[in-house]
């Protein structure tokens, strides 16, 4: 059973850089041939996809966050990880992290609150 | 203002059965596969179709998908209490070459 866990500070000052990390279970994302995918949810909003890696490295990202947004790859521990930088009280949200194909996402990591706040 | 178009409520009696809506465009639905979420308050959504009309594992029949030009439709049948939640269409954008989402539909279940 694959499983994601999303772990990372709770508490970012704004015009920082927020950093998730994506720990999975039960697949190895090194040999997998799936995507892996950061989406987030502000409270009582709606989904926003946040962008996806390959084990190739190859990343896309939702072009309104393109140019702060980087996805990576750490395969020997078999994880992935989010870096937004410069963000401001509108990045307040709950991130999930997933594994996926072209146009599903399953599982989903249990979600973990960024709050944006000084 | 989300690329994918859902009805923010739709409401039905239990044990009827219930549709919402999921509007695109050529770039998305019209041109690729459609995917449906469950989400529960204070819960990571749930998947409950993929590819227009499959059903994941361990998914009752109850819940159905289709897909019609650049719409697609969730049907859910046999309505139960505990099917109150918010879903949620998806799909890839081909023009944005980005995922993409509805704005989320609540169902009620009266």
């Amino acid at each position: 059973q694959v499983q994601l866990q999303e772990s990372g500070p709770g508490l970012v000052k704004p015009s920082q850089t927020l950093s998730l990390t994506c720990t999975v279970s039960g697949d190895s994302i090194s040999s997998s041939d799936y995507y892996w995918s950061w989406i987030r949810q502000p409270a009582g909003k709606g989904l926003e996809w946040i962008g996806r890696i390959r084990t190739s490295g190859s990343t896309n990202y939702n072009p309104s966050l393109r140019s702060r947004v980087t996805i990576s790859l750490d395969t020997s521990k078999n994880q992935f990880s989010l870096k937004l930088s410069s963000v401001t009280a509108a990045d307040t949200a709950v991130y999930y992290c997933s594994r996926g194909w072209l146009t599903w996402f399953d599982p989903w990591g249990q979600g973990t609150l960024v709050t944006v706040s000084s | 203002q989300s690329v994918l178009t859902q009805p923010p409520s739709v409401s039905a009696a239990p044990g009827q059965k219930v549709t919402i809506s999921c509007s695109g465009s050529s770039s998305n639905i019209g041109n690729n596969y459609v995917s449906w979420y469950r989400q529960l308050p204070g819960t990571a959504p749930k998947f409950l179709i993929y590819d227009n009309n499959k059903r994941p594992s361990g998914i009752p029949d109850r819940f159905s998908g289709s897909k019609s030009g650049t719409s697609a439709t969730l049907g859910i049948t046999g309505l139960q209490t505990g099917d109150e939640a918010d879903y949620y269409c998806g799909t890839w954008d081909s023009s944005l070459s980005a995922g993409v989402f509805g704005g989320g539909t609540k169902l009620t279940v009266l």
